[in-house]
């Protein structure tokens, strides 16, 4: 079965800092990878997803997230990060059955 | 629509209670998905339709819990003989297919249910 893992429970940076969150996966193959953040009353949205081709993803807001095969990781990064940004992230994962594994999030908070 | 609708936005019931959730999703969008979130956890998927029919039900948690989607656009989740185990937000999604395969999946606001 697939799994996402997310260690940082909390994550506080202060605003204009940059970010990098976090994120491993567990799949035989190569999966599909998504990051997706929650604002409080909000629905998911998706920042970026990663299928195929270059490793380097760029997203919305000015997130990017690169996936390494070799740490099956698929962390997600902000060269500055602006208070707007504090909200509830989550990495992931999905196989053949394009159903998405979901880690337990990262809350990030931004301290002015 | 604009984006994808549940409704009602908090449901708070009691024990035993029979509940329905309902979603809206966006206007063409053939596949649709129901997610469970504790608080502290990540989404959990329950079930995916794709049109009318159940594709993937492996992630209802027993059979108190039924989805369907009759017209392939709305959908309801039902909950029988509800639990306070039961209490979480319910997310629903719907996405196009690209390519033959579903495409990005687009999330409501969620139902947050409360069993007392």
């Amino acid at each position: 079965a697939q799994s996402v893992t997310q260690p940082d429970i909390h994550i506080t940076v202060s605003e204009g800092a940059s970010l990098e969150l976090r994120c491993n996966y567990s799949y035989g193959a190569t999966p599909y990878l998504f990051w997706y953040v929650q604002s409080p009353g909000q629905g998911l949205q998706l920042l970026l997803k990663y299928f195929s081709g270059d490793t380097l993803v760029q997203g919305i807001k000015g997130f990017e997230a690169e996936f390494k095969r070799s740490q099956s990781s698929f962390n997600l990064r902000k060269p500055s990060v602006h208070w707007s940004d504090a909200a509830e992230y989550f990495c992931a994962s999905s196989g053949g059955s394009y159903i998405p594994t979901f880690g337990r999030g990262t809350s990030l908070i931004v301290h002015p | 629509g604009a984006g994808v609708s549940q409704t009602p936005s908090n449901k708070v019931t009691e024990k035993g209670k029979y509940v329905e959730l309902r979603c809206d999703p966006i206007s063409g969008h053939t596949a649709l998905y129901w997610y469970r979130q504790s608080l502290g956890q990540g989404p959990e998927f329950l079930i995916y339709f794709q049109g009318t029919g159940a594709a993937d039900d492996s992630g209802l948690p027993n059979d108190r819990f039924f989805a369907v989607r009759p017209e392939g656009s709305v959908s309801t989740l039902k909950i029988q003989r509800t639990e306070r185990g039961d209490s979480a937000v319910y997310l629903c999604a719907s996405s196009s297919l690209a390519g033959g395969r579903p495409d990005t999946q687009y999330f409501g606001p969620g139902t947050r249910l409360t069993v007392l």
